[in-house]
C-alpha cells in the first residue's frame, strides 16, 4: 500500500522561529491536506494542496505531485502553533478515504 | 466548507458495554467516514458509512464490533460494542464531497474503558 512518511518527527522551535515539515509519499494522489491537530485533539484543515503552492497568513504549503512530496512552512511560529501536524493522502484510485502520516509534533517555546 | 458536531465529546466506560457517537454535520455530504487516532498515535479509518445501506469496513475492522448507521446525507452513528480498554481511543468522524474534494473533520470523541 501507500507510503506516508512525514519529517521531522519531532520538532521544538523558540517563538519567532521558522520551520519546515515534510511529507513524502509513494504513490498518485488525488488529494492531500495538512491538519494540525490542537492539544484538545481538534484537527484544523490548514491546506488542500494536491498540488501548487498556497498561503494563508504565516503558513504555506508546496506540493510537488510529479516528486511526491509537500511541504509545510511555518514562519514567525507561535506558542500556538504547538500540536501535531498531520498531512493525509486520498489515493486516485480511492473515494474520499484519507491516508494519514504519522505526524510531527510541534513545541514552541515562549 | 462543512461544520461536523459530535456527541458526546467525551467519556469513561466500563468494560464490557457499549457506547453510540453521533456525527451530525450542518450541510449535505456525499462522504462520511469514521477514524480512531489511538493514543499518541495517527488516524486509521474504521469504515466508511454508506447512506441507506451498510458501510464498508477497513481491514481490521468488522461490523460486529463497530456498527455504523447513516440514515440521511447529515447525520451518522458509530457504536463501540462490547467495549475493552483497548478501545481507549478518539474516535473522529468526516465529511465530504467525494474523491479528491476536502474532508472535514468534527471535533472527536474522547473515550475511555476501565
Amino acid at each position: 500500500g501507500i507510503q506516508v512518511e512525514q519529517s521531522p518527527p519531532d520538532l521544538i522551535l523558540q517563538e519567532g522561529a521558522n520551520s519546515t515539515l515534510r511529507c513524502n509519499f509513494s504513490d498518485s494522489v488525488n488529494n492531500l491536506q495538512w491538519f494540525h491537530q490542537n492539544p484538545w485533539g481538534q484537527l484544523i484543515n490548514l491546506f488542500y494542496i494536491p498540488s501548487g503552492t498556497k498561503q494563508n497568513g504565516r503558513l504555506s504549503a508546496t506540493t510537488v505531485a510529479t516528486e511526491r512530496y509537500s511541504l509545510l512552512y511555518i514562519s514567525s511560529s507561535q506558542t500556538t502553533d504547538s500540536g501535531v501536524y498531520f498531512c493525509a493522502l486520498d489515493l486516485r484510485s480511492n473515494t474520499g478515504k484519507l491516508i494519514f502520516g504519522q505526524g510531527t509534533t510541534l513545541q514552541v517555546k515562549p | 466548507s462543512a461544520v461536523i458536531s459530535q456527541k458526546p465529546s467525551r467519556d469513561i466506560c466500563q468494560r464490557g458495554t457499549s457506547l453510540t457517537i453521533q456525527c451530525q454535520v450542518d450541510s449535505q455530504v456525499t462522504m462520511m467516514f469514521w477514524y480512531r487516532q489511538q493514543p499518541g498515535q495517527s488516524l486509521t479509518l474504521i469504515a466508511t458509512a454508506n447512506q441507506g445501506s451498510e458501510a464498508t469496513y477497513e481491514s481490521g475492522f468488522v461490523i460486529d464490533k463497530f456498527p455504523i448507521s447513516r440514515p440521511n446525507l447529515t447525520f451518522s452513528t458509530l457504536t463501540v460494542s462490547n467495549m475493552s480498554p483497548e478501545d481507549s481511543s478518539i474516535y473522529l468522524c468526516s465529511g465530504g464531497g467525494g474523491r479528491g474534494d476536502t474532508q472535514y473533520f468534527g471535533p472527536g470523541t474522547r473515550l475511555t474503558v476501565l
